[in-house]
C-alpha cells in the first residue's frame, strides 16, 4: 500500500493565482482530513470528510475548498491565493473517528506552499 | 467539543535522562489517546496509542500512561538519544457528537548530545 499521498511536493504562487492540491489514499479509510502547518506551531484543521460525498468545515475552511467524489481522493483547493496561505499542508486520513473510538490517523508526505 | 492541553511546550534534555510530555483532556468519555512523531519537514507519525481500558502501554524505550479520573495522559521517553528529538503531538478523539479530533499544541523535545 502506498498509504497517503500527495502531489505536488513543492509550489510557489502568485498572489491571486488558484491550484489543487492532490490527497488520495488506498486503504479505504472513510474519515478524510486537510490540516495546514504554520512555522513552528501545530495542526489546524481546514476541511474534513467523512466518507464520499460528505464535507464540512473545520478550524480554518475560509479561502478553500474540498469535494469527495470518490473514497480514496480528497482534492483541496485555493482560490485567490494569499501571502496568509503560505504553509505546510497535510492531507491525512483514519478508518474509523467517530466519537470516543477514535483510531490512527496517517498523514500524507505534505505540500510545501508559498505564495509571493 | 473536546479541550486538550499539553505540556510543556519545550523540553530540554540531555541525552540518556527521561522525557515526560503530559497532555490533559476535558470529556470524560474519551476512550483513544494518541501520540505522534513529526521530525523536522516530515509527516506526523503515530508512536504509541492508548485506550481507556488499560492505564500503561509500553513500547521499548517509550511508554503511555492514562489517568482516567484526573482525565489526563503522558509520554515517557527514557534513556533519550538524539534522534528522539522531534515535535511530539498528543490528540484526543471526537466528542459531543463532533467528527474533529482535537490535537495538542505540541512539545518540541531537544536531545543534546
Amino acid at each position: 500500500n502506498a498509504g497517503v499521498t500527495q502531489t505536488p511536493k513543492f509550489r510557489i504562487l502568485k498572489i491571486g493565482q488558484s491550484m489543487t492540491l492532490q490527497c488520495a489514499q488506498d486503504m479505504n479509510h472513510n474519515y478524510m482530513y486537510w490540516y495546514r502547518q504554520d512555522p513552528g506551531m501545530g495542526l489546524k484543521l481546514i476541511y474534513y470528510s467523512v466518507g464520499a460525498g460528505i464535507t464540512d468545515k473545520g478550524e480554518v475552511p475560509n479561502g478553500y475548498n474540498v469535494s469527495r467524489s470518490t473514497t480514496e481522493d480528497f482534492p483541496l483547493r485555493l482560490e485567490l491565493a494569499a501571502p496568509s496561505q503560505t504553509s505546510v499542508y497535510f492531507c491525512a486520513s483514519s478508518y474509523l473517528f467517530e466519537g470516543p473510538r477514535g483510531n490512527e490517523q496517517f498523514f500524507g508526505p505534505g505540500t510545501r506552499l508559498t505564495v509571493l | 467539543g473536546e479541550n486538550v492541553e499539553q505540556h510543556p511546550s519545550t523540553l530540554s534534555v540531555q541525552e540518556g535522562d527521561s522525557a515526560v510530555i503530559k497532555c490533559t483532556y476535558s470529556d470524560s468519555a474519551s476512550n483513544y489517546f494518541p501520540w505522534y512523531k513529526q521530525e523536522l519537514g516530515k509527516r506526523p507519525q503515530l508512536i504509541i496509542d492508548i485506550r481507556s481500558n488499560v492505564g500503561e502501554k509500553k513500547d521499548q524505550r517509550i511508554a503511555v500512561t492514562l489517568n482516567k479520573t484526573a482525565k489526563h495522559f503522558s509520554l515517557h521517553i527514557t534513556e533519550t538519544q538524539p534522534e528522539d528529538s522531534a515535535v511530539y503531538f498528543c490528540a484526543a478523539p471526537p466528542s459531543g457528537g463532533s467528527y474533529i479530533p482535537t490535537f495538542g499544541r505540541g512539545t518540541s523535545l531537544i536531545v543534546h548530545p
